[in-house]
């Protein structure tokens, strides 16, 4: 059984740019929440994905956006990047079954840093 | 914001016990008690849950109290592999979307 796995693992982008992160979840779970931890503090919630189409947002502007595919992969998009969004980015997968959500398991993270 | 309270560094000797102690006076009878932990610059791995009962695994113990409002983590036997910020959190386990981290407890285990 595989865990989640996310990539890349690290990456620099200058201010305006456009960046993607993967991350692939754990097998047998259908449900992608992403998480921004900035540095000294404790990761904060994005958004979450499931059945391909999202499913809860935290306080996060329009230009952070997602996907998740069939095979329950997901992708984070960040269009129009500032400098404060430098940060681990989280990826966690779980199994929800309709309205039931269980534990999330967290992927390594990609490091995003903004010049 | 996060509903748990946490003291924001603790320290253990080496081999010793750990025990990480967390409050939530507020939290809801359909709230579980999950704790994570976060060796630096890592994601946040999953220790165990827990809603009324103790509960134990390969990892730790999880000691609830009675009326609930507060718990402790207990890491039997620490090792220095075992230095991380510790996250208690309550959510709703099978509704909840999201977690919402604080600022957990920093524990470092001394050689």
């Amino acid at each position: 059984e595989t865990g989640v796995t996310q990539s890349p693992t690290h990456l620099i982008k200058t201010r305006g740019q456009q960046v993607t992160l993967r991350c692939s979840s754990q097998s047998g779970h259908n449900t992608v929440s992403w998480y921004q931890q900035a540095l000294g503090q404790g990761p904060q919630f994005i958004f979450q994905y499931y059945r391909e189409e999202e499913n809860g947002r935290g306080n996060f502007p329009p230009r952070f956006s997602g996907l998740q595919f069939p095979n329950y992969s997901s992708e984070l998009n960040v269009n129009a990047l500032e400098l404060d969004d430098s940060a681990l980015y989280l990826c966690a997968s779980s199994s929800r079954l309709g309205l039931a959500a269980d534990t999330q398991y967290f992927g390594p993270g990609t490091r995003l840093t903004v010049l | 914001d996060a509903k748990t309270t946490q003291p924001p560094s603790m320290d253990c000797a080496e081999g010793r016990a750990a025990n990480l102690p967390c409050n939530h006076s507020t939290i809801s009878g359909n709230e579980y008690v999950y704790w994570y932990r976060q060796i630096h610059s890592q994601g946040p791995q999953y220790i165990i849950h827990g809603l009324k009962n103790n509960e134990t695994n390969e990892m730790a113990s999880l000691i609830i109290t009675e009326d609930r409002k507060s718990s402790t983590l207990i890491l039997p036997h620490a090792t220095l592999r075992d230095t991380a910020v510790y996250y208690c959190i309550v959510r709703v386990r099978n509704r909840d979307d999201k977690i919402i981290f604080g600022k957990g407890t920093r524990l470092h285990i001394l050689p």
